[in-house]
């Protein structure tokens, strides 16, 4: 089955300043989506940003970055500028490419901003 | 519509009383999805439909809860006899079409439950 991981609990970061949140997940499959949700005290599940593993082209959304490294299994987000507005719980999360649409969620990072 | 629509926002139950969450995916998505949201952010899939067909059901606790999306009727979230662990936010999630990345889950705003 597969896994994901989000190592970091908590993060912080000043507002105008660059974070990066780490991801990395376990599978055996070769095709497979990637993507990131934040989630606001409004408890709302927003998509930021999505990968596709075939696609070796980290994907960008305005101020949202990946670093997808397939061998690594590893999917970080950085956000750029930060805001007020990123404050919130971030998921990780993982679908596989075959029959199997479900997604599998890390444990999530909540994201404090500091003015 | 163009959001999926859960409700009730909130519910409260008394243990061992019955529950049933609601939930009205995007018009024109195929598939339907439940996750369970407990008090720590982990999130566990429970049960997928395609159209009014099951399409994975492995997340579910198959004793007290069940499932259905039935045509042209909101689908459906009913647990039975409930407990105190079933205490969580209960998401729904809809897409257009299983496999393709491009059309991602879009997710509802939750329905809260708890279990006194």
């Amino acid at each position: 089955a597969q896994t994901v991981t989000q190592s970091q609990p908590e993060m912080s970061v000043q507002e105008a300043e660059t974070v990066t949140l780490s991801c990395t997940y376990d599978t055996s499959e070769s095709d497979y989506y990637l993507f990131w949700y934040k989630q606001p005290p409004s408890r709302q599940m927003i998509l930021v940003i999505r990968q596709e593993a075939y696609k070796q082209q980290n994907a960008t959304e305005n101020r949202f970055s990946v670093n997808f490294q397939k061998a690594a299994k590893s999917f970080s987000l950085k956000i750029s500028d930060s805001q007020l507005g990123d404050a919130a719980m971030y998921f990780c999360a993982y679908r596989s490419g075959g029959s199997n649409y479900k997604l599998t969620f890390g444990k999530g990072t909540l994201l404090t901003v500091n003015p | 519509g163009e959001e999926v629509a859960q409700t009730p926002k909130h519910l409260v139950r008394g243990e061992g009383q019955k529950a049933k969450l609601y939930c009205a995916p995007i018009k024109g998505h195929s598939y339907v999805f439940w996750y369970q949201q407990v008090l720590k952010n982990e999130f566990k899939f429970l049960i997928s439909f395609q159209n009014e067909n099951v399409f994975d059901e492995t997340g579910m606790p198959k004793e007290r809860f069940s499932a259905k999306c039935l045509p042209n009727s909101p689908c459906s979230l009913e647990i039975q006899a409930t407990k105190l662990e079933d205490s969580a936010v209960y998401f729904c999630a809809s897409s257009q079409a299983g496999r393709d990345s491009n059309q991602p889950q879009h997710f509802g705003d939750g329905t809260r439950l708890s279990i006194l």
